[in-house]
């Protein structure tokens, strides 16, 4: 059974700095995605990555698949407090998604 | 207003009563999916539906039930519910093309205790 290890579990930080957080998978992954989670709401879509070696960039978030495909990195620059929230990442096997616990993140301000 | 509805949103109820969480989509989506959250453990997926009256298991079906017949509405039945099924429960769905899944949009989450 795959398993996606987030780290870290939890992250406090001011606004306007920077940090990056960490998704593992036990296997490669086929299809991964980054999720943010605010409290009351269900997650949404932030990103996926297919390609190994791949970088995307939204506003000042980055994603980047490892080479082997077999972890992940989202860094935030100049963190806000609207970043505050539980972000996810999630690998899509065909019919399946495994997730992975996520890290949640509070930015103060 | 594309979205993903489920009722009710909280629920607390008994050991062995039997309920019924409703989830409906209104985007024509083939693939539907129901996952519950704990602390700690993330997302997990107790069900999933990849076209009308075609349901498969996720990873922890065990104590639920799940139909589709109708496209748009996939409800996830505890039969007899018990502690244990304390959890926070999510309805997904999202188109199926080529075989793959596309983004899944999540419903707001039902919060139930089972006393």
């Amino acid at each position: 059974t795959q398993l996606l290890e987030q780290s870290p579990q939890f992250l406090s930080i001011q606004e306007g700095e920077n940090l990056t957080v960490y998704c593992n998978s036990s296997s490669v992954f086929s299809s991964l995605q980054w999720y943010r989670q605010e409290p009351g709401e269900g997650p949404v879509l932030l990103v996926t990555v297919v390609t190994g070696g791949e970088v995307k960039k939204l506003k000042r978030l980055t994603f980047q698949f490892g080479d082997a495909r077999k972890d992940s990195s989202l860094h935030i620059t100049a963190a806000q407090p609207g970043d505050t929230g539980l972000y996810l990442c999630a690998d899509l096997g065909g019919f399946k998604t495994i997730f992975g616990a996520g890290t949640r993140l509070f930015v103060k301000a | 207003e594309a979205q993903v509805t489920q009722n009710p949103r909280y629920l607390i109820t008994v050991t062995g009563k039997k309920l019924t969480v409703t989830c409906s989509q209104n985007m024509n989506h083939e693939y539907m999916s129901w996952y519950r959250q704990d602390p700690g453990l993330g997302l997990r997926q107790i069900y999933y539906s990849m076209n009308v009256e075609v349901t498969d298991k996720g990873d922890v079906p065990e104590g639920y039930k799940v139909s589709r017949k109708e496209k748009r509405n996939f409800p996830l039945i505890l039969e007899s519910p018990s502690p244990n099924q304390t959890s926070l429960y999510f309805c997904a769905s999202s188109r199926w093309d080529r075989g793959t899944t596309d983004t899944q949009y999540f419903g707001p989450g039902t919060r139930l205790t089972v006393l």
